[in-house]
């Protein structure tokens, strides 16, 4: 079956470790995204890629970091430097242009110690 | 789960009754908008688009209108059904940079 998958679905970290965060997907789509989802904060979009070996910041980038090495894969790293990071981290993908549907990942909830 | 609708605007609405769930968009240039429906503890689900040389478009029990002189976008969803209570997001997409609003808890009272 094709579709995106984030994995795991709950994470524990300890304050000050990094931690990466993994979105697979086999559709076969040259954008995505990663969002970070906060009570009552709506979707805010941290990084995207377009293509592969290129991404963008998006509106709360600081405190993360990124990479796009292979169309299917585009994982997050959640820095020691994000000051609060247990959030519930969507990520998704679709195809490139600016009119087209993304499709979104069941989640992962990040939740650091 | 995830408690993705606290803190959000709610709107309550009876079963069978219609429901709108409106939307101010902020990117004049936005030229594709999308609403999605997010259930708790999962990812948003599509539920209908539309692009911006359009006023409306509907699909199954749902239909979309755009007011680009208002940059607002609304969603009504007919005869409304349990199975729809979620938090509803609509989403713009400037310059191939997908963004959300906040959103809105839908609660649908048997």
């Amino acid at each position: 079956d094709g579709g995106i998958t984030q994995s795991p679905k709950y994470l524990f970290r300890k304050e000050g470790q990094n931690v990466t965060l993994s979105c697979e997907q086999n559709l076969n789509h040259d954008a995505m995204y990663w969002y970070r989802q906060d009570p009552g904060q709506g979707l805010r979009l941290i990084y995207y890629s377009q293509i592969v070996n290129d991404f963008q910041k998006g509106d709360i980038a600081e405190g993360y970091s990124v990479s796009r090495e292979k169309k299917e894969s585009f994982p997050l790293t959640v820095t020691s430097a994000q000051k609060n990071p247990t959030a519930f981290y969507l990520c998704a993908s679709s195809i490139s242009g600016s009119k087209a549907e993304a499709f979104f990942g069941q989640g992962t909830r990040l939740t650091v110690v | 789960g995830e408690s993705v609708g606290l803190h959000l605007p709610t709107l309550s609405v009876q079963e069978g009754d219609n429901s709108i769930i409106n939307c101010a968009y902020s990117n004049s240039a936005s030229d594709y908008f999308i609403w999605y429906k997010q259930e708790s503890g999962k990812g948003p689900q599509f539920i209908i688009d539309i692009r911006s040389n359009m006023d409306k478009r509907q699909g199954q029990r749902v239909t979309v209108l755009l007011n680009k002189t208002v940059k607002h976008l609304s969603l009504q969803i007919a005869a409304t059904q349990p199975g729809d209570s979620a938090v509803y997001f609509c989403a713009e997409n400037p310059n191939s940079k997908l963004t959300f609003g906040k959103g809105i808890t839908l609660s649908v009272r048997p």
